[in-house]
């Protein structure tokens, strides 16, 4: 069976520090890969999404950035953290030929301070 | 661009009975899924169901069942015989076919706090 795992739960960071999440799929080749953050309010905003290892296409632009290093692993960086940068922070996988839905990791809250 | 639309940010029913979320969408695609995600207090999105555009048949899972309005862009969820473990975020989710990017467009999200 298919699973994802997403590190760490939980996270605190002073403003301008770096930032580096990751996630990793298993049981699955050639997935899509996503990251969403989730504030209050508004739902959940599509960041990043990758159809391949090094393709990765950013949907707004902001302070962060993601690569795709291997097929199965997602990273989400920042060179120098913003308060605006606070939030939960959900890694998911799909492979629509298969299912069409996608599958979320367990999340990451993340505190800029 | 397509949007996703859920209009009741709160929702409350009472243990057993019935309770119904909105939600629209806007798109000039044909064909697409929709989904309803579930976001319990563990923050773990959980897929409750979901529905081909192409399907006039609304789909059901157990208790939840949608009701899936092509023309209207509407895609309701009802539960039925509401549990104190159906109390989470409801999310809406949009994804278009075909499409090279399989992009999933969510709703802000419905909180449903189901009362004992």
């Amino acid at each position: 069976s298919q699973t994802i795992h997403q590190w760490p739960a939980t996270l605190v960071q002073p403003v301008g520090s770096p930032l580096s999440l990751e996630c990793t799929v298993e049981g699955t080749s050639n997935p899509n890969l996503y990251w969403y953050r989730q504030a209050a309010g508004r739902g959940l905003q599509l960041l990043f999404y990758s159809v391949g290892i090094g393709q990765i296409s950013s949907e707004v632009p902001q302070n962060l950035s993601a690569s795709r290093p291997q097929d199965r692993q997602f990273i989400l960086s920042s060179k120098k953290l913003l308060l605006s940068d606070s939030g939960f922070y959900l890694c998911a996988w799909s492979s629509p030929r298969v299912k069409p839905e996608a599958f979320f990791g367990q999340g990451t809250r993340l505190t800029v301070v | 661009a397509q949007t996703v639309t859920q209009s009741q940010p709160e929702m409350s029913v009472q243990e057993a009975e019935t309770v119904t979320l909105s939600c629209t969408y806007d798109t000039s695609e044909n064909n697409y899924y929709l989904f309803w995600y579930k976001q319990p207090p563990s923050r773990q999105m959980i897929l409750v169901i979901r529905q081909e555009a192409y399907k006039q048949q609304n789909a059901t899972e157990n208790r939840f069942s949608v009701n899936f309005q092509k023309a209207a862009k509407s895609f309701s969820l009802k539960i039925s015989d509401s549990q104190l473990g159906d109390t989470a975020m409801y999310f809406c989710a949009f994804m278009k076919l075909p499409s090279g990017t399989y992009k999933y467009i969510f709703g802000t999200g419905t909180r449903l706090k189901v009362l004992a």
